[in-house]
């Protein structure tokens, strides 16, 4: 059965760094693109950027950049997220995302998603 | 970057009844727009692609039509199942997400 396993609740104080992961397993990992989308508490889903797990080039939101870093592992099928300078507006569930083979932005298979919290 | 806005934000709607929801985008999307049910505390699910291709495994009562800017999601025969928070994503333009919106029971 086709997974995508994230890593962890975790809970991280404002300014702090966080690096989610993301194990893919049970399809052709290099032939499907990975997204990152997120979802604060009541709130709607935002998109956060995509990764290549093949050649490993990114593209993220514009919100995003210079915050964010996409990173993936070809030898153990896993991609990463890293999130810098948290702040309490950074509070929620992050999934990881797969998008379907003939069109890389459909997103066909998500993880159980993340819950990252950010309070000093 | 390309706004999306749904509409209603909440819609009350009983066993058995026709309902649309609406998404517009700020600009032409031709025909790349997804949408997604999501129930509480779960991850969303993909229904329809390509603003009409029915994603496998999904029920014929849920289909999409439009272009351009603007789409509908209908469902034609609210089952219970089908009480959740619906999304509408465009991928013309990397993607954005529309705010969703709530489906209740009447």
């Amino acid at each position: 059965q086709e997974q995508l396993v994230q890593s962890g609740a975790e809970v991280k104080k404002p300014g702090a760094s966080v690096k989610i992961s993301c194990k893919a397993s049970e399809y052709k990992f290099n032939s499907h693109y990975v997204h990152w989308v997120r979802q604060a508490p009541g709130q709607g889903l935002e998109w956060m950027g995509i990764i290549s797990p093949s050649g490993g080039s990114t593209s993220y939101a514009q919100k995003f950049q210079g915050r964010v870093t996409m990173t993936r592992d070809t030898s153990t099928i896993t991609v990463y997220m890293d999130l810098s300078s948290l702040r309490s507006e950074d509070t929620a569930v992050y999934y990881c995302v797969r998008g379907k083979e003939d069109s890389g932005y459909v997103l066909d298979h998500w993880g159980h998603g993340t819950l990252i919290a950010v309070s000093s | 970057d390309i706004q999306m806005t749904q509409s209603p934000s909440t819609l009350s709607a009983s066993v058995g009844d026709r309902v649309t929801i609406t998404c517009r985008a700020s600009r032409s999307l031709t025909t790349w727009l997804a949408w997604y049910q999501q129930k509480p505390g779960k991850a969303p699910t993909l229904l329809i692609y390509k603003a009409s291709t029915l994603e496998g495994g999904v029920p014929s009562r849920f289909s999409g039509s439009g272009s351009g800017t603007e789409f509908t999601l209908t469902i034609s025969s609210l089952q219970p199942d089908d009480f959740a928070t619906y999304y509408c994503q465009q991928y013309d333009s990397y993607s954005t997400f529309g705010q969703g919106t709530k489906l209740e029971i009447k």
